[in-house]
């Protein structure tokens, strides 16, 4: 099936430094990613959609400006936490669809596990 | 808010069938029933989708009733390494299409 690969699968940083997660889709393109977090015994929440060529799309009450999206191609969706503190730690996870096979699934990277110290 | 409601916990034995059920009263005319799994510290795993009829595939069958108002995840013989959290989405169709996950159904697949 499609494969959507994320990078890197854990990262550990200090208080106040920026994060960048990358999200690719191997072996299709995708116009649309999607971001999500979720928290520990938590379910995933949506935080924006990431369009290829234009401005990501919020969802209410996601900081744009600390949680800066990237979709400069069809296959590479950037995540970057700015400034970041211990409560961004979480596990980010990224999603796309197959623009060329309109079935409806959309499918998930592994995920990627961010700890602030 | 999502639109599904699923009991928070089943367990079931190994080889066994594990009917996983999901209400979506709301569901509209053009949206699909869909089914991902999250094994611990994965990433959800795509199962299965259907609008109105009964789907099945390599890895399970779904039920969807003839009011649409409710659907059941089957998986015919279940292994430990079914056990997971089980999300049942309603969403419409479309790569632009954004799913939206509300608690899920953990399902413990006992020896």
């Amino acid at each position: 099936g499609a494969v959507v690969s994320q990078h890197p699968s854990r990262v550990i940083c200090k208080s106040g430094t920026s994060v960048k997660i990358e999200c690719r889709s191997l072996d299709f393109q995708a116009t649309t990613m999607f971001w999500y977090r979720q928290f520990p015994k938590q379910s995933l929440m949506l935080m924006a959609t990431s369009n290829e060529g234009s401005k990501a799309t919020y969802e209410q009450g996601v900081e744009k400006d600390k949680f800066l999206i990237n979709h400069a191609s069809l296959t590479l969706s950037t995540l970057t936490v700015t400034s970041a503190h211990p409560e961004d730690s979480s596990f980010y996870i990224c999603s796309a669809g197959n623009r060329g096979k309109n079935t409806g699934e959309l499918f998930f990277g592994e995920g990627s596990r961010l700890t602030v110290l | 808010d999502a639109k599904t409601t699923q009991p928070p916990s089943m367990d079931c034995a190994e080889g066994r069938a594990a009917n996983l059920p999901c209400n979506h009263s709301t569901i509209s005319g053009n949206e699909y029933v869909y089914w991902y799994r999250q094994i611990h510290s994965q990433g959800p795993q795509y199962i299965i989708h259907g609008l109105k009829n009964n789907e099945t595939n390599e890895m399970a069958s779904l039920i969807i009733t003839e009011d649409r108002k409710s659907s059941t995840l089957i998986l015919p013989h279940a292994t430990l390494r079914d056990t997971a959290v089980y999300y049942c989405i309603v969403a419409s169709t479309g790569a632009n299409s954004k799913l939206t996950f509300g608690k899920g159904i953990t399902l413990s697949v006992r020896p």
